[in-house]
């Protein structure tokens, strides 16, 4: 087991490119989650997932959004048409469903996407 | 609409003495309470969490006390360490929520020597 996964740790993109980010999440975990970080701020929910059905977005997620963890295992999130406001840190965090609130999620390292 | 408020940026305390970091929310909904400590370029750990029914748990150097009451609720780590100075997040979740957690802002902990 080597915790949850992120890909990449850094992204730079240019305003109006594309981007996807990866989670791969602990084996044996049903639930995957995205978090959004800003400075100065804690993590925001975004979506999250159980196996492959994701049954949760954030108002906070607007259309240029999409996440998808096919077959209930990795995960991706991409980005259409970036903002600079959208410069955060992506972080991904899995857990066993009904063990969240004992046991907290475990989270990865974050991907830092930066705008320019 | 700041749900779970942390209201102290920073914390600074010297080694071997307690360290209380604090937390209150607004909503009423939410029946656990959680605690996460973050290390520059890692993710947030867990820490400790706590049931809305009870209003202690404890784990070690680590102690959260719950005030339903006052919507409150407190970290003490004692003794603190060196290797404690980190930023710790206060999180709340509801029922029914699928554990989706809602995060303070933060407070960031200096342990001295």
């Amino acid at each position: 087991d080597t915790g949850v996964s992120q890909n990449p740790r850094h992204k730079i993109t240019k305003r109006g490119q594309n981007v996807t980010f990866r989670c791969d999440p602990i084996s044996e975990h049903n639930r995957l989650y995205w978090y959004r970080q800003t400075l100065g701020q804690g993590p925001e929910f975004l979506t999250y997932f159980q196996n492959e059905a994701q049954l949760e977005k954030s108002r906070l997620l607007s259309d240029r959004f999409s996440a998808e963890r096919p077959k209930g295992s990795f995960s991706t999130l991409e980005i259409q048409r970036t903002e600079q406001g959208d410069s955060a840190m992506y972080l991904c965090a899995s857990s066993l469903s009904g063990g969240a609130n004992n046991y907290g999620y475990t989270f990865g390292s974050g991907t830092r996407l930066t705008v320019v | 609409d700041q749900q779970v408020k942390q209201n102290s940026p920073s914390l600074s305390v010297q080694e071997g003495r307690i360290s209380i970091l604090n937390c209150d929310y607004t909503n009423s909904m939410f029946d656990y309470f959680l605690w996460y400590k973050k290390y520059p370029a890692e993710g947030p750990t867990f820490l400790i969490s706590i049931s809305s029914i009870k209003d202690k748990n404890e784990d070690g150097r680590f102690t959260v006390f719950l005030n339903k009451s006052a919507k409150h609720l407190s970290l003490h780590i004692v003794p603190s360490q060196p290797g404690d100075s980190a930023v710790y997040f206060c999180a709340a979740s509801g029922s029914g929520t699928a554990s989706k957690l809602t995060f303070g802002t933060g407070t960031r902990l200096q342990v001295t020597l």
